[in-house]
Parts: structure tokens; sequence; C-alpha cells
């Protein structure tokens, strides 16, 4: 079976541009959720769909925004980058709930901001 | 709100030695609690994962954690550390059950030594 597939890997663009990142998920898994990992803040949850629909958001600008088709692929979208926006973006999916289905995660899209 | 706290950003130990990863939770109601670790250029994988049905839970690569609810605790262990285990480490807590929301502690580095 196939893991979470992050593409791409790296990005470089500069202040002001705008970036889309693609996750697909594992085959079957309906949820997909984004994180923000930074040397200084850690791990940080962006959102999480589940079947096309965005159930849960963290504490993130109006900048940062998500969509879930309905073959459960996910693509999150920053607009208007800063210095800042540089981290390394995963995706994680599971069937529903971690309880009973763990979150799988990608290895991440590496963005860096100049 | 859930959240988590892991003590020591960095721990070192030899190989063969144990291994003890520190974390401490916060929660209002019976918290889901998960450990994590990340290799370089990677995305994380589960370890082991505490669901309330024993305060003893075992996971992957010879790793265990015990459930404390009186020291609020879920510190995590190894007899005996290898040198593949060098990664970076984090513990997490389910912020509602019905989702797959996991807010992370800022992770602790364990570097193994020969």
């Amino acid at each position: 079976k196939a893991g979470v597939t992050q593409t791409p890997r790296y990005l470089i663009k500069t202040r002001g541009q705008q970036v889309t990142l693609s996750c697909s998920p594992i085959s079957g898994h309906r949820s997909v959720s984004w994180y923000q990992q930074t040397p200084g803040q850690g791990l940080q949850f962006l959102f999480e769909y589940f079947s096309e629909t965005q159930r849960n958001k963290g504490n993130f600008p109006g900048r940062f925004s998500g969509r879930q088709f309905s073959n459960s692929r996910s693509e999150m979208n920053v607009s208007t980058l800063e210095l800042g926006d540089s981290a390394l973006y995963l995706c994680a999916s599971s069937l529903g709930s971690v309880i009973n289905s763990p979150l799988h995660f990608g290895n991440g899209t590496r963005l860096t901001v100049t | 709100a859930q959240s988590v706290t892991q003590l020591g950003s960095h721990v070192s130990v030899s190989e063969g030695a144990l291994v003890l990863l520190r974390c401490n939770y916060s929660s209002s109601v019976p918290p889901y609690l998960f450990w994590y670790v990340q290799y370089p250029n990677q995305g994380l994988q589960l370890l082991l994962k505490y669901t309330s049905a024993a305060t003893l839970v075992k996971g992957i690569n010879g790793f265990e954690a015990e459930f404390k609810k009186s020291e609020t605790s879920f510190h995590l262990t190894k007899p005996s550390a290898h040198m593949s285990d060098a990664a970076e480490y984090f513990c997490a807590v389910l912020l509602n059950s019905g989702y797959s929301t996991l807010t992370f502690g800022k992770g602790t580095m364990l570097l193994v030594s020969p």
C-alpha cells in the first residue's frame, strides 16, 4: 500500500508570491491534516479535511487555505508569502479518528521563502 | 485545552543505555496520548499510543510508555539504546476524540553515542 505522497519535496519562492502544495493520502483514508514544522514553533496544526469538508482549523492567518477533492487528495495554498512561512509542511492522513486509525505522515514539502 | 510539555530539547545516551524521554500532559478530560519519531528528512512515524485500555503501552522498535494519571505523565522508555534510535521524538495529545487533530510537544532530539 502506497504511503502519503507530498509534492513537490522542495520549493523556493520569493516574498509576495503564492504557492500550492499537494498531498495524496493513503488509499481509503478520508481525513487529511496539514501541519507546519519550524525550528522555533515546532509542529503546528493548520487544518483538517474530511470528505471534502474542513472540520478543524488551526490558528493561522487567512493567507493559508486548503481544500480536499472527491478522491481525498488535498492541496494547501499560501498566498502573499512571507519569510516566516519558510517551513516543512507535513500532510497526514487517517481513516477518520486517530484513536482507531493512526495518522500517517508524508515526508513533507520544504518551502523556502527568499 | 489539552497540551503536552516535553522536558529537554536534547537527550544524550550511550549505546546500550536506558532511554528516557519525558512528556507531561495537561488535559481537562481523559487524554489520548501519542509518541511519534521523526528521522532526518522524513515525516513522523507513530511509535505508540495510549487510549485508556492499558497504562503500560508497548510500541515499535522496543519502546514503551507508561501513563501515570497522578503525575500527568507519559514518559517514553527503551531499555537499551541503539545507534539507529537517534532521531527526534514528539509527544502529542488528541484535541477531540472524533477528529484527527493532534497537539504536539516541542520535540526531544535523542543523540546516541557509541
